[in-house]
């Protein structure tokens, strides 16, 4: 199985500041005859459903703010908020969906400072 | 809009059994693949299973496989979960998925149910 590392575990950032999210996986995720990385990212709320907020590594999904957004390929990706706003106070996982069973990262918790 | 709605979550003693329910509607059912996903006390993400959009295809997680089986009405717009011979790390809540397939890889939950929590414990 795929296996995938967040770092770091938490992270406590300044409203209006930068937060950044690694995300490491065992295996490259990069489909070579498509050139797309099987990478996502979910948001998720204590008392809510999971939401997805970045497929194909990058590309984010409809009604996303842009202050999200993700890179990388291969092994390596990063998710930024590029201004941490209140509302994004949540736990961000990490997913590979290059090959089932599908795995998420640990998950990072993101608070305010 | 999509909605998702799990049910048929409670307790249960080890290795007994629990059957969970998801009513889908606000898109065609019958052209999606759906997903289970679980959530331990404490602990992340973990997809359990999935199924085909005309329920020819099943796919689980090592630790659940011969124990829980995934199934689909597509006429009810409803999704199942049968889960025997539960044990205590079943424990967890269970999420009802919506899958988008691109014909490659796997494929991935766009929209997610609220969840219904499973207590295995004696």
């Amino acid at each position: 199985d795929f296996v995938m590392t967040q770092s770091p575990d938490s992270l406590a950032v300044s409203l209006g500041e930068r937060a950044t999210i690694n995300c490491k996986s065992s295996h490259s995720v990069l489909y070579s005859s498509n050139n797309k990385n099987y990478l996502a990212w979910y948001q998720h709320k204590p008392g809510q459903p999971p939401k997805l907020l970045i497929y194909w590594a990058s590309t984010r999904e409809s009604g996303v703010p842009d202050r999200f957004s993700g890179s990388g390929s291969g092994t390596d990706f990063t998710l930024t908020i590029s201004s941490l706003q209140a509302e994004d106070v949540a736990v961000y996982y990490c997913l590979q969906y290059y090959r089932t069973p599908r795995t998420f990262g640990q998950g990072t918790k993101v608070e305010i400072k | 809009e999509v909605q998702l709605v799990e049910s048929g979550g409670g307790l249960v003693q080890p290795g007994g059994s629990l059957r969970l329910s998801c009513a889908a509607s606000g898109f065609t059912f019958s052209n999606y693949w759906m997903s289970w996903v679980r959530q331990a006390p404490g602990k992340g993400l973990e997809w359990v299973a999935n199924i085909k959009h005309d329920g020819t295809e099943k796919y689980y997680v090592d630790s659940v496989k011969g124990r829980f089986t995934i199934s689909r009405d597509n006429a009810k717009n409803s999704l199942d979960l049968q889960m025997n011979s539960l044990r205590a790390e079943d424990t967890a809540v269970y999420y009802c998925a919506r899958d988008l397939y691109y014909g490659s890889g796997s494929p991935l939950c766009d929209h997610w149910g609220q969840g219904t929590l499973v207590t295995v414990s004696s």
